[in-house]
């Protein structure tokens, strides 16, 4: 059971590339978050999804975006990174919101803005 | 604005003794408290899940608790071990919106 993935683990970018983190959950969850943690901090939420098609914005979506073409996935997008998007970022999904429900985590994707 | 707001920043205690975390919040309607833990360089992994009408919960050696009227919830570890070394997060979601609130962690160090 594979559970949350995300690719890639690590990303070196330079400052002004762009580039998408994929995120694919097998649990059929309806809602997906993308948060992102950076040291001695707690995780952020950038963006999240209730369903296929939907998208919305969390805490600190500035320069991401987003996409959720397939229920499974939800891409993360940097059109332009800058090195304040140096950080480990986070995919997670849960089912429908109800009391008790869990968020299940990916594993993190490293990435470094120079 | 909801906050969570979890004590002690750090900890660090011997082998086979036992701690208690500490997470107060202000996050409101509530709908349900979760701790999780997170090894380092590996995403967290919950541990409990507590909703308002539940003031304790045991996973193996980890046992919650939930005060819902002061807002304040206690993560307790006994018999500490090794590999309890991690951070400890509390997380806070609000009722209906299901919006959830992460506390900055609590990192916790256990030495032989």
């Amino acid at each position: 059971n594979a559970g949350v993935t995300q690719t890639p683990k690590f990303r070196v970018l330079k400052t002004g590339q762009s580039m998408t983190l994929l995120c694919a959950q097998d649990m059929n969850h309806e809602y997906m978050y993308w948060y992102r943690q950076d040291p001695g901090m707690g995780l952020r939420l950038i963006h999240y999804s209730v369903g296929e098609g939907t998208t919305a914005k969390g805490e600190v979506p500035d320069g991401y975006n987003v996409s959720r073409l397939k229920k499974q996935n939800f891409l993360l997008g940097l059109e332009s990174a800058a090195p304040s998007q140096t950080s480990v970022y986070f995919c997670a999904s849960s089912y429908r919101h109800r009391t008790g429900n869990t968020i299940y985590f990916g594993e993190g994707s490293w990435l470094t803005v120079v | 604005k909801n906050q969570v707001e979890q004590s002690p920043q750090s900890l660090i205690i011997l082998e086979g003794k036992n701690c208690t975390l500490q997470c107060n919040y202000t996050v409101s309607p509530f709908s349900n408290l979760r701790w999780y833990k997170q090894d380092t360089g590996r995403g967290p992994v919950s541990l409990t899940i507590m909703t308002f009408s539940e003031n304790t919960k045991s996973n193996g050696r980890y046992t919650a608790t939930l005060d819902a009227d002061t807002k304040q919830s206690s993560l307790h570890i006994t018999a500490s071990q090794l590999s309890d070394s991690a951070s400890y997060i509390c997380v806070v979601s609000e009722g209906n919106a299901g919006k959830s609130t992460f506390g900055d962690g609590t990192t916790l160090t256990v030495k032989p």
